[in-house]
C-alpha cells in the first residue's frame, strides 16, 4: 500500500491523558499536513512541514499540541492533557509541493474520543 | 464571512439524475480549487481539482470555476446510489508568504442517491 497511513486508526482515553499520533506520507512527498474535523464540520487545518520543518501552525493548535517530523518523513502529533473538546478525526495529508497546483491525499484518520 | 460555504444539504436526487453541487468562497486570490468526496466515517478522497475559468470533465464528474463570482460546483451525471456522500469543496488560501498551502474547506454537501 503505497498511499498515506495513520497509526492507530481509533483512540479512546480519558481526560487529563497524553496521546500520540502517528502519520507516514506517501513516499517521496515533502509536505505533511494535519487537520481536525468534527462532526457536520470540513477538515480545519492544524499545522504543516516541509520536509522537517514545521512551516505553519493554525491558532487551533493550542500549546497542549505538539507536532514533529524529525526526519522528514513520518510525523506525529502529541496531545497532552487531553480534554473532551479534543474528540475529533485527525487527518493527515502529504502532497509533492509545488505550490498553488499542490495535491493533498488524505490518510485513513486516527478518531479520538476522550472520556 | 465563512471563507468557503457550501450548502450542507442532504441533496436528493434520484438514480441516473445529475447531482449539483455547488460552492462560493471569499478570498478573490484564491487559485486551486479541489472537491473531495468523504464517506461516512471515511477521510476525504479526492475527485477533482480545477485551477482554470471553465469546466473540467472526468468521466461521469464535471467541475466548473468562475473566478469573477467566485463559484465553484460539481456536477455527477448519472447519479448512483454509491455516490451518496457528503461533498467537500476545498480551497488553497491565498499564498502570501510562498510557503502556505494548506486547504480550507467547507462543512461539505451530503448528497443522497435514492435508488
Amino acid at each position: 500500500d503505497t498511499g498515506v497511513s495513520q497509526d492507530p486508526r481509533h483512540k479512546i482515553t480519558k481526560r487529563g491523558q497524553n496521546v500520540t499520533f502517528r502519520c507516514d506520507p506517501i513516499s517521496e512527498h515533502n509536505r505533511l499536513y494535519w487537520y481536525r474535523q468534527t462532526l457536520g464540520q470540513g477538515p480545519e487545518f492544524l499545522t504543516y512541514f516541509q520536509n522537517e520543518a514545521q512551516l505553519e501552525k493554525s491558532r487551533l493548535l493550542s500549546d497542549r499540541f505538539s507536532a514533529e517530523r524529525p526526519k522528514g518523513s513520518f510525523s506525529t502529533l502529541e496531545i497532552q492533557r487531553t480534554e473532551q473538546g479534543d474528540s475529533a478525526m485527525y487527518l493527515c495529508a502529504s502532497s509533492l509541493g509545488a505550490g498553488q497546483q499542490e495535491t493533498q491525499y488524505f490518510g485513513p484518520g486516527t478518531r479520538l474520543l476522550v472520556l | 464571512q465563512k471563507e468557503v460555504e457550501q450548502n450542507s444539504g442532504p441533496l436528493s436526487v434520484p438514480e441516473g439524475a445529475i447531482a449539483s453541487l455547488n460552492c462560493t468562497y471569499s478570498d478573490r486570490g484564491s487559485q486551486s480549487f479541489f472537491w473531495y468526496r468523504q464517506y461516512s466515517g471515511k477521510s476525504p478522497e479526492l475527485i477533482m481539482s480545477i485551477y482554470s475559468n471553465g469546466d473540467k470533465e472526468d468521466g461521469r464528474f464535471t467541475a466548473q470555476l468562475n473566478k469573477a463570482s467566485q463559484y465553484v460546483s460539481l456536477l455527477i451525471r448519472d447519479s448512483q446510489p454509491s455516490d451518496s456522500a457528503t461533498y467537500l469543496c476545498a480551497v488553497i488560501g491565498r499564498v502570501v508568504r510562498g510557503s502556505q498551502g494548506n486547504l480550507i474547506f467547507g462543512k461539505g454537501t451530503k448528497l443522497s442517491v435514492k435508488p
